[in-house]
């Protein structure tokens, strides 16, 4: 069976500190694996993903993540956090023969000046 | 140009009543997914169409869900009998083409319908 488990529904950081948002996965298979963003009332945007290759991924708003197949870990950081970075992050997973992305219960982040 | 649409934004309903969700994707996408997002939780599969047909309808909870695709672009989320539990905001993903493992094409979200049963 495939799960992705984030810990932490609640991240609270001040501005210019580092962001740490920790994901763990359970795949039988090879993983891909995502983070995404949600703001309010708009819909998820893709932050980064990791297919195969380099297991640091740097993506969009200077957030990246690394993959750590002995860990089956895929922590998303930021060095340094800005308050438009407050938000809902999910961690997801892609893996066997269906077509479903597996999505974590979600972290949100707040930002405090 | 346009992302994904969803319509309505809200829909409040009373228990027992039918729904319809409309999705329309980005143009030329090929394949669309719905996903269910329960308070507190992430998105949960619900159906993937490529092209026309339902490649995979799996995650559909009930036969009180169905969903169309009929000529290969818009898609109608319909859910007979509401009940309660099935207050969501309902999600809908399109990607370019079909998600294969040598060429996983990235999946862009609508901003969802917010479905309130009473």
């Amino acid at each position: 069976a495939q799960s992705v488990t984030q810990l932490g529904s609640h991240v609270s950081v001040s501005e210019g500190a580092l962001v740490l948002l920790r994901c763990n996965y359970s795949s039988s298979v090879p993983p891909y694996l995502f983070w995404y963003v949600q703001y309010p009332n708009q819909g998820l945007q893709l932050l980064l993903k990791y297919t195969t290759g380099a297991t640091l991924v740097k993506g969009i708003n200077g957030f990246e993540a690394e993959f750590k197949k002995s860990e089956t870990s895929f922590h998303l950081t930021k060095p340094s956090a800005h308050m438009s970075d407050a938000a809902e992050y999910f961690c997801a997973l892609w893996g066997d023969s269906s077509y479903k992305l597996i999505f974590g219960s979600g972290t949100r982040l707040l930002v405090r000046p | 140009g346009a992302g994904v649409s969803q319509t309505p934004s809200n829909k409040v309903t009373e228990k027992g009543k039918y729904v319809e969700l409309r999705c329309d994707p980005i143009s030329g996408h090929t394949a669309l997914y719905w996903y269910r997002q329960s308070l507190g939780q992430g998105p949960e599969f619900l159906i993937y169409f490529q092209g026309t047909g339902a490649a995979d309808d799996s995650g559909l909870p009930n036969d009180r869900f169905f969903a169309v695709r009929p000529e290969g672009s818009v898609s109608t989320l319909k859910i007979q009998r509401t009940e309660r539990g099935d207050s969501a905001v309902y999600l809908c993903a399109s990607s370019f083409g079909p998600p294969l493992r040598e060429n996983l094409d990235e999946q862009f979200f609508g901003p969802g319908t917010r479905l309130t049963v009473l």
